[in-house]
């Protein structure tokens, strides 16, 4: 069972609204993830980081930043919430090691709903 | 092309057995993963297999790997109304690469 939680799980808010969807493992993973899921649709990686102080942009264009100050913690910040953010946000992380298989854990998701 | 493909949905049986088709892009990849969505919840790993084998079986699931035609299957012995859920085929490209490439999920439906 992996340890890896998200909050808030349900979030509704209005547009234009600052808001930031957490992330924390506790397996003392390096490598940690955010993936953005639409109903029916693929995962497709919006953010990713190799460990503290280290955050690099995915596969699929996102307005959302990311930080990563202490190893446990990957934070997902929008500035100013839309509409077309609508989705849900599934973070994930795995291990830094050569020659692993690097599988990833996920949480549970953070649906967002932008009015 | 560049996606992860899988069949949209699939109907079984309790009691049957199911079988999740995977076509997945890259021969260098080196490791294919299933994964199970359950409604309102996030990923969880099934099962994985190395590029270098062709079949593993993990109690009731199977996974066999046709590395020649980049096929990858999911079969579920003796399924079970619990095992209603979207299942994703996943491959990873590169050792020391970063994410998972998805496919877009199969929704597994289970009728008693």
């Amino acid at each position: 069972e992996a340890d890896i939680y998200q909050t808030p799980r349900y979030l509704v808010i209005g547009t234009g609204k600052k808001i930031t969807l957490e992330c924390s493992q506790t397996m003392g993973h390096d490598k940690m993830y955010w993936y953005q899921q639409d109903p029916g649709m693929e995962l497709h990686l919006i953010h990713y980081s190799y460990g503290v102080n280290s955050t690099e942009k995915g596969d699929l264009s996102s307005e959302s930043t990311v930080s990563r100050i202490r190893t446990e913690h990957f934070p997902l910040t929008l500035e100013s919430a839309r509409p077309s953010h609508t989705s849900q946000y599934l973070c994930a992380s795995s291990e830094l090691k050569r020659g692993d298989t690097d599988t990833q854990y996920f949480g549970p998701g953070t649906r967002l709903t932008v009015l | 092309g560049e996606d992860v493909e899988q069949s949209l949905f699939l109907s079984v049986r309790e009691g049957d057995s199911s079988v999740i088709n995977c076509t997945y892009t890259d021969s260098s990849s080196t490791y294919l993963y299933w994964y199970k969505q359950e409604p309102g919840a996030g990923l969880q790993l099934l099962t994985y297999i190395f590029s270098n084998m062709d079949m593993k079986q993990d109690q009731r699931l199977t996974v066999l790997l046709n590395k020649k035609d980049k096929h990858l299957s999911l079969r579920i012995a003796d399924t079970q109304t619990g095992d209603s859920a979207i299942y994703f085929c996943a491959e990873k490209r590169d050792q020391a690469g970063t994410a998972l490439i998805f496919g877009k999920g199969t929704t597994l439906s289970v009728s008693s």
